[in-house]
């Protein structure tokens, strides 16, 4: 069955920059694609941006253009998410999701926390 | 972006009782080859979001069949039968079309 587990929780500076990652063990890694979905305290699902690693294809929610990039190491079958310019509304729980050929997401990561604060 | 919207957003419910989510969204779901791309999520308290219902109304691997889902369009429901200790979470629809997939704001179902 597959798992994603990810990296642990993270404390960062308000203009720095954090990567995640997301390690998928127990299944196939290229026929999927990975997204990833943040919640900050007390909110809702906010999707960021998701990349099929059998192409290397990547796309990102507008509201994070040029502060976002995900990014999959095929060898290790680990998926990162990078996010830079951080401010104190990016703290939140941050998951990474599999996507089915559906779009469907049915498999997620335990999530991560980043809290940023100066 | 294409706006989800449920109803309502809290949901008291006792124990063997149904429950009913409604979720609407600002544009049709409905994809040319005739499946709606609309998904269900429950997030249980502390834990990650797990699917439960995709493409409209095909229950995912494992879901019990207390939980069906209908609707085609823009307008969207999920009702559990015979309510459980354990369906307590944040219920949220998702659309699934056009990227960035957006969710709904989450019906928190409690018991």
């Amino acid at each position: 069955q597959v798992q994603l587990v990810q990296s642990g929780a993270e404390v960062k500076k308000p203009g720095s920059s954090v990567k995640v990652s997301c390690k998928a063990s127990g299944g196939t890694f290229d026929n999927y694609s990975f997204t990833w979905v943040r919640q900050a305290p007390g909110q809702g699902l906010e999707w960021m941006g998701r990349i099929i690693p059998i192409l290397g294809a990547t796309l990102y929610a507008q509201r994070f253009q040029g502060r976002v990039t995900i990014t999959a190491h095929k060898s290790t079958t680990t998926l990162y998410m990078e996010l830079s310019g951080l401010r104190s509304d990016d703290t939140a729980i941050y998951y990474c999701a599999r996507g089915t050929g559906d779009d469907a997401y049915d498999v997620w990561g335990q999530g991560t926390m980043v809290s940023v604060s100066s | 972006d294409i706006v989800m919207t449920q109803s309502p957003l809290s949901l008291p419910v006792t124990p063997g009782e149904s429950a009913s989510i409604s979720c609407r969204s600002s544009q049709s779901l409905l994809h040319s080859h005739g499946h709606n791309y609309l998904d269900w999520y429950v997030q249980k308290p502390g834990q990650s979001p797990q699917l439960l219902i995709h493409l409209g109304s095909s229950r995912a691997s494992g879901v019990p069949d207390r939980f069906t889902a209908s609707g085609s369009g823009t307008d969207f429901t999920l009702k559990i039968s015979r309510v459980e200790a354990e369906d307590v979470g944040i219920y949220y629809c998702m659309q699934a079309l056009q990227t960035p997939n957006t969710f709904g704001q989450g019906t928190k179902l409690e018991i």
